[in-house]
């Protein structure tokens, strides 16, 4: 079946703009999360959202990051007032459920803010 | 909140020798322990996890162990190849849900 796929694959764009990443995870799995992984880093949580649940926010470096799953299936990170720091590789992974199954990571999408 | 250190960074191995790379934990809670490697411009994969209530898990040439009174886990590579050059990550679980907390990643090369 098809993986956890991401759009856009890259991404340029200026100091101080808002950008939207996407995520769809694999049909059926209610875990999604999003990770940050700079280069030559390890990955950094970001956010995790389990079915209905209030999403775990506490990975996000500051206001200016936020996160939305809607019907419980596709998810937008947004940052807003992009800063050159947070050019990095944004991944996002999704899992059956939050009981220690694996987690499945999308192709991620590489963000350079100029 | 929960720490993960991973040592050593980089490690260069010979094809056929064996390549153990090593963590450690903070939060005593933490229950699951995944290892995940990812080769160059890929998404991470993972390779092999273990669970607080066991010891010891293999796979083919691939085997974790876990230390829990220590809070360390180590992964075992042996017969290594030139294919199982990546850089591999550790990670663990926090109690209540499986946010997981990653290492900072081994750069595992394997020459021919």
């Amino acid at each position: 079946g098809a993986g956890v796929s991401q759009s856009p694959s890259n991404k340029v764009t200026e100091k101080g703009k808002d950008v939207e990443l996407r995520c769809d995870p694999i049909s059926g799995h209610t875990a999604l999360y999003w990770y940050r992984q700079s280069l030559g880093q390890g990955l950094e949580f970001l956010i995790y959202f389990q079915g209905n649940s209030a999403p775990d926010k506490s990975g996000l470096p500051s206001d200016r990051f936020s996160a939305e799953r809607t019907g419980g299936s596709v998810s937008t990170l947004t940052i807003q007032r992009t800063q050159q720091e947070d050019s990095a590789v944004y991944l996002c992974a999704s899992s059956l459920n939050n009981r220690g199954n694996e987690q499945f990571f999308g192709p991620g999408t590489r963000l350079t803010v100029l | 909140g929960e720490n993960v250190e991973q040592h050593p960074s980089t490690l260069s191995v010979q094809e056929g020798d064996s390549a153990v790379i090593k963590c450690t934990y903070s939060d005593s809670a933490s229950n699951y322990f995944p290892w995940y490697k990812q080769e160059l411009g890929k998404r991470p994969q993972l390779i092999i996890d273990i669970r607080s209530n066991v010891g010891e898990k293999k796979d083919q040439r691939i085997a974790v162990t876990l230390n829990k009174t220590a809070k360390h886990f180590s992964l075992h590579i042996t017969e290594t190849q030139p294919e199982d050059s990546a850089v591999y990550f550790c990670a663990a679980s926090i109690r209540s849900f499986q946010k997981l907390v990653f290492g900072t990643g081994t750069r595992l090369l394997v020459s021919p």
